[in-house]
């Protein structure tokens, strides 16, 4: 598609429950990132991938957090025995190539009660 | 010290008027420079992407970019109510960042009618 779609929109858990969420990038798009916004537009880089293979992880909490990008799928960015402080937007953005410029879908709010 | 600063603003103009939104920057190897607005509940969109010092224009919006200084800025001509959201500077670097975007914190801009 044209646009990066981020899929649910928001995402309800209670602590130590699991919560996956879902990104599909721009068609013909080989780098996907994804971002974690906390208190108010603190951005957080977490992982990207080129196409199904990891490209940076240097921002993933190595214990709790996974992502995936596999063939004809969306990519998910997954977490385990979530804690309130996972409270959050995630954003998804996704470029063609690597210095090209990111568009970003509209996230997914994540609460975690 | 932020690789990144932004003044957060918040900014209140009346419409017509010039704005004038500023970044400075801290790691003299970033290389690609954007600027992103972002509505409430919505994800960050592309405005302006400049990779080298000088000035891009496109419409009522100006990138400027001075590496010496490590200062980049926005300018909005002839602003409008629906400009009004938060202004999100960001930038990258090829080398050991991977891409990765380093945002500011955001300006938070209100254009009255």
């Amino acid at each position: 598609g044209e646009e990066v779609a981020q899929t649910p929109k928001h995402l309800v858990r209670g602590e130590g429950q699991k919560a996956k969420l879902y990104c599909a990038p721009i068609k013909g798009h080989s780098y996907v990132f994804w971002y974690q916004q906390v208190l108010k537009n603190e951005f957080k880089f977490l992982i990207s991938f080129q196409n199904e293979n990891v490209f940076d992880e240097t921002g993933m909490p190595k214990e709790r957090f996974s992502a995936k990008c596999l063939p004809n799928s969306p990519c998910s960015l997954e977490i385990q025995a979530t804690k309130l402080e996972d409270s959050a937007v995630y954003f998804c953005a996704s470029s063609q190539f690597q210095d090209q410029p990111q568009h970003f879908g509209d996230g997914t709010r994540l609460s975690i009660l | 010290q932020k690789e990144v600063e932004q003044d957060p603003g918040p900014l209140s103009v009346p419409e017509g008027a010039i704005v004038s939104l500023n970044c400075t920057y801290s790691n003299s190897a970033f290389q690609y420079f954007m600027w992103y607005r972002q509505y409430s509940r919505k994800g960050p969109e592309l405005l302006m992407y400049t990779y080298s010092s000088g000035n891009k224009e496109d419409g009522r919006f100006t990138a400027q970019v001075d590496k010496s200084s490590k200062y980049i800025s926005l300018f909005i001509r002839d602003s409008q109510p629906s400009d009004s959201a938060t202004y999100l500077c960001a930038m990258s670097d090829s080398g050991g960042s991977n891409y990765k975007l380093t945002f500011g914190k955001g300006t938070l801009l209100t254009v009255n009618p």
